[in-house]
C-alpha cells in the first residue's frame, strides 16, 4: 500500500499523559499536513511541514501541541498533557508539492482516533 | 458566516437515483475545489479536483463550480449502495494554497 500511513489507528490516553501520532507520507511526497476532525465538525487545518521545516502552524493550539517532520522517519504530531477536549480524529495528508499553482492534491491517511479518559 | 457551508443531511436515496450534493462559500480567494468521500472510520478519499469555474466529469461523477455564485456541486449518476458515505467539499486559495477549508460533510445513504 503506497498510501499515507498513520499509526496508531486508535490511541487511548489518560488526562495529563502525552500522545504521539505518526504519519508516513505517500512515496515521493515531501509535504505533510495535519488536520483535526472534532465530532460534528469538519476537518480543520493544523500544520504544514516539509522535511525538517515547519512552514505554517497557524492552526495549531499555541500550547501543548507540536509537530515535526525529520529528515529520516515519519512526521510526528505530539500532544503533551492531554485534556478531554483533545479527543478527536487526527488526519495526516501529503502532497508532491504545495506550490503557487498546478495540480497538487492532498491525499489523506485513515487517521488516528484519540480518546482521552 | 462560516467560510464553507454544507448541508449535513442525512440524504437517503434509492439505488440508481441521481444525487446532488452542494456547498456554498464566502471567500472569493478560493480557486481550487475538491470533493472527498469518507467512509466510516476511514480517511477522506479524493474524488474530484477542479480549478476555477466549470464542469469536470469522471465516470458517474460530475463536479460543477460556479464562482460567480460561490457555489459548487457534485452529481452522482446511477448511484450505488457502495456510494453510501460522507461527502466533503474542500477548497483552497492561491496564496496559502496548501490550506484546505472543508465543509462539515453530507451523509449519503443509497438504499438497494
Amino acid at each position: 500500500n503506497a498510501g499515507v500511513m498513520q499509526n496508531p489507528r486508535h490511541l487511548v490516553r489518560r488526562r495529563g499523559q502525552e500522545a504521539r501520532l505518526r504519519c508516513s507520507p505517500m512515496k515521493g511526497h515531501s509535504h505533510v499536513y495535519w488536520y483535526r476532525q472534532l465530532p460534528e465538525e469538519g476537518l480543520k487545518f493544523m500544520v504544514y511541514l516539509q522535511k525538517e521545516n515547519i512552514i505554517d502552524e497557524s492552526g495549531m493550539p499555541k500550547e501543548r501541541f507540536s509537530a515535526e517532520f525529520p529528515k529520516e522517519g515519519p512526521s510526528i504530531l505530539r500532544i503533551q498533557q492531554v485534556v478531554r477536549g483533545d479527543s478527536a480524529a487526527y488526519f495526516c495528508a501529503s502532497s508532491l508539492s504545495a506550490g503557487t499553482g498546478g495540480d497538487q492534491p492532498q491525499h489523506f491517511g485513515d487517521g488516528t482516533r484519540l480518546s482521552i479518559l | 458566516q462560516k467560510e464553507v457551508e454544507q448541508d449535513p443531511g442525512p440524504l437517503s436515496v434509492p439505488e440508481g437515483a441521481i444525487v446532488s450534493l452542494n456547498c456554498t462559500y464566502s471567500n472569493s480567494a478560493f480557486q481550487y475545489f475538491m470533493w472527498y468521500r469518507q467512509y466510516s472510520r476511514k480517511g477522506p478519499e479524493l474524488l474530484m479536483y477542479t480549478y476555477s469555474s466549470g464542469n469536470k466529469e469522471d465516470g458517474r461523477f460530475t463536479a460543477q463550480v460556479d464562482k460567480s455564485s460561490k457555489y459548487i456541486s457534485l452529481f452522482i449518476r446511477d448511484s450505488q449502495p457502495s456510494d453510501s458515505a460522507t461527502y466533503l467539499c474542500a477548497m483552497k486559495g492561491l496564496g496559502s494554497n496548501y490550506k484546505l477549508t472543508f465543509g462539515k460533510g453530507t451523509l449519503l445513504t443509497v438504499n438497494p
